[in-house]
């Protein structure tokens, strides 16, 4: 059962245009995560944020920015992409505290043309 | 520096095979081991997780994975697979103090007919 939900599920964009993805979970986890997995499946950590707060910060490109209005909603923007942007997006969440499963949403594939 | 090594990219078997799908790491502290797995399209699921205690542990679907302190593994088996198995599997080890997850690159399971 879908308890983290992401929008859109897939968009096609130009480089340098803006996108904006959505997240939200409604298991009242206390910290959310953005991964970015490429086209070999490696995942890699961009954002994890806890009750609002950003707490782990990759080097991830500064065109990049996580958005939070609440503990169940993480958002992404991308301000200008570039072709490398092209991936699979995906959203986690989790209790805070080490080892908590995380329990992730379906991603959204995004395609820099 | 945690890391977490899947020395298999790619595993095919045929269906009602047993399969083992194999993790080593590194890490000198106390741990969190886990396993999760991606089917085609969609986001990571839970498998199974190990913490302490019994080092065989047992998850969803009939997957069992053992956890070696003297090998730092953390090896996934399946007495008989099925073709829904077919999947994308990760294992990941975090911190007993953090949410910081450290995912392996992942091996592609494939069962034949």
């Amino acid at each position: 059962e879908t308890a983290v939900f992401q929008t859109p599920n897939y968009h096609v964009t130009q480089v340098g245009n803006e996108v904006s993805f959505n997240c939200k979970q409604t298991l009242g986890h206390d910290t959310m995560y953005w991964y970015k997995q490429d086209s070999k499946k490696l995942l890699k950590i961009m954002f994890s944020y806890n009750n609002k707060q950003l707490i782990v910060n990759e080097t991830v490109p500064r065109r990049f920015s996580p958005q939070s209005s609440d503990k169940a909603h993480l958002n992404l923007r991308i301000k200008s992409v570039e072709p490398e942007d092209s991936a699979v997006y995906l959203c986690a969440s989790s209790w805070t505290g080490g080892g908590d499963t995380q329990y992730f949403g379906p991603g959204t594939r995004l395609l820099v043309l | 520096t945690q890391t977490v090594s899947q020395s298999d990219a790619h595993v095919t078997v045929f269906e009602g095979d047993s399969v083992e799908l194999r993790c080593n790491y590194s890490y000198g502290g106390s741990i969190y081991l886990s396993w999760y797995i991606q089917h085609h399209g969609r986001g990571l699921q839970f498998l199974l997780k190990y913490y302490s205690g019994n080092p065989v542990v047992q998850g969803v679907n009939g997957f069992e994975a053992e956890f070696s302190k003297s090998d730092s593994s953390f090896h996934l088996r399946k007495a008989s697979v099925h073709w829904s198995d077919s999947a994308v599997y990760f294992c990941a080890v975090s911190r007993n103090n953090n949410n910081r997850i450290f995912f392996g690159d992942g091996t592609q399971l494939v069962v034949k007919p």
